[in-house]
């Protein structure tokens, strides 16, 4: 059973922010919450991670309600290369937690 | 090029025969994983190892397949008998930091299997 919601598909224009919400309403405290991409045809790529505080990298920027019941992954000015399917996935840290559990992600279109 | 590497990157098979696929990890990473995509699917978890031990296996994982890790470093994944449902990209990650909130699993390309 998923443990996080996604809307399928999303749009946006390039140059712009790209904000992807996830929710993840039975988010345990020990877990995570974790973003992945995957660009048509290759592997998975780590984009950023976060528990309860907003973090940012390089890549992006990860915002998590108070109550950890929602996030947000901004990509804050999106290009044509950041098309991609994005995977938000909570995953618990400690023994025996090891997979990531993938659900269908959002379809992310960058549009000139 | 330090990532993740699989080979073969595609390969296509008649149903009913056996199929082998290779893992190279990034080096001195101790945790392996495997993972099968389906078309319009996210990556579903198949098994894992640490170093040569393999510790997790997912019921996904039919008698028909078989993983390796004999030496801690490259893995292969066997499959036997291949049937048409065995179509997917295999997708190998490897970390180096466990359950830590901190590890951060890097993937391969995928072998991308079609099973005639």
């Amino acid at each position: 059973d998923a443990k996080t919601t996604q809307p399928p598909s999303m749009d946006c224009a390039e140059g712009r922010a790209a904000n992807l919400p996830c929710n993840h309403s039975t988010i345990s405290g020990n877990e995570y919450v974790y973003w992945y991409r995957q660009i048509h045809s290759q592997g998975p790529q780590y984009i950023i991670h976060g528990l309860k505080n907003n973090e940012t990298n390089e890549m992006a920027s990860l915002i998590i309600t108070e109550d950890r019941k929602s996030s947000t992954l901004i990509l804050p000015h999106a290009t044509l290369r950041d098309t991609a399917v994005y995977y938000c996935i909570v995953r618990p840290y400690g023994a025996g937690s090891y997979q990531l559990t993938f659900g269908k992600g959002t379809k992310l279109s960058v549009i000139p | 090029d330090t990532g993740v590497s699989q080979d073969p990157r595609h390969k296509i098979t008649k149903r009913g025969q056996n199929v082998t696929f290779r893992c190279d990890p990034i080096s001195e990473h101790n945790r392996l994983y495997w993972y099968r995509q389906t078309l319009g699917q996210g990556p579903e978890f198949l098994t894992y190892f640490q170093n040569e031990a393999q510790l997790e296996k997912s019921r996904l994982l039919s008698d028909r397949f078989s993983a390796e890790r004999p030496k801690g470093s490259f893995s292969t994944l066997e499959i036997q008998r291949t049937e048409q449902g065995d179509s997917a990209m295999y997708l190998c990650a490897s970390s180096d930091k466990g359950g830590a909130p901190s590890d951060t699993q890097y993937f391969g390309p995928g072998t991308r299997l079609t099973v005639l």
